[in-house]
């Protein structure tokens, strides 16, 4: 079955150190996405990128950077310049990053505890 | 910057009930889809919709994309337990881009 896959489930850092979380996805999709969901708020973009090796900063990506070395795997690493890293982290992806007809199709996340 | 406006923010109801939840923003949109996410599960797309008017059903669900571009509203038909999670809108402002704005989300909770 093709899916998105993240890894791991659930990680825990300590406050300074940088940590990389894990997408990878076996449909073909051109465009993947990086959002952070906070308890009670919408879906924030962290990230987003187009075709390999080319990527674009969203509307939060402060503290973020990641890359786009294989068209199925899109790591973003959470740097110890976010401050206020914890939260829960949804990687995406569809078809393609124009047309309106390219819905995303999200993995189970990754959720980040930082102390 | 743009933000859309789901409510209601919460329903507890009971099993066989219908529930209707909607979105509006003060822009205009081409796309609305609504996802619906499982506790510690990533959003999964139940409904996309292109077109201003479109009335869309998949099972007990249905949604319609505002004739103004400005709204949309999802109904569920005869709720059962499984219908439990948070329900988000989405919605794209086209462009050069796919990128989504989405909802604070509705959680909804079904009583046996």
């Amino acid at each position: 079955d093709g899916g998105i896959t993240q890894s791991p489930k659930y990680l825990f850092r300590k406050e300074g150190q940088n940590v990389t979380l894990s997408c990878e996805q076996n449909l073909n999709h051109d465009a993947m996405y990086w959002y952070r969901q906070d308890p009670g708020q919408g879906l924030r973009l962290i990230y987003y990128s187009q075709i390999v090796n080319d990527f674009q900063k969203g509307d939060i990506a402060e503290g973020y950077s990641v890359s786009r070395e294989k068209k199925e795997s899109f790591p973003l690493t959470v740097t110890s310049a976010q401050k206020n890293p914890t939260a829960f982290y949804l990687c995406a992806s569809s078809i393609t990053l124009t047309g309106i007809d390219s819905p995303l199709h999200f993995g189970n996340g990754t959720r980040l505890t930082v102390t | 910057g743009q933000q859309l406006n789901q409510s209601p923010q919460s329903m507890f109801i009971q099993e066989g009930e219908d529930v209707s939840m909607n979105c509006t923003s003060s822009s205009i949109f081409n796309t609305w889809l609504w996802y619906k996410q499982e506790p510690g599960e990533g959003p999964v797309l139940l409904i996309a919709l292109y077109k201003a008017g479109e009335l869309t059903s998949n099972g007990r669900l249905t949604a319609q994309f505002g004739i103004t571009r400005k709204d949309s509203f999802l109904n569920i038909s005869a709720s059962i337990p499984s219908d439990v999670g948070i329900y988000f809108c989405a919605s794209g402002y086209g462009g050069a881009t796919n990128k989504l704005i989405f909802g604070t989300g509705t959680l909804l909770a079904v009583q046996p």
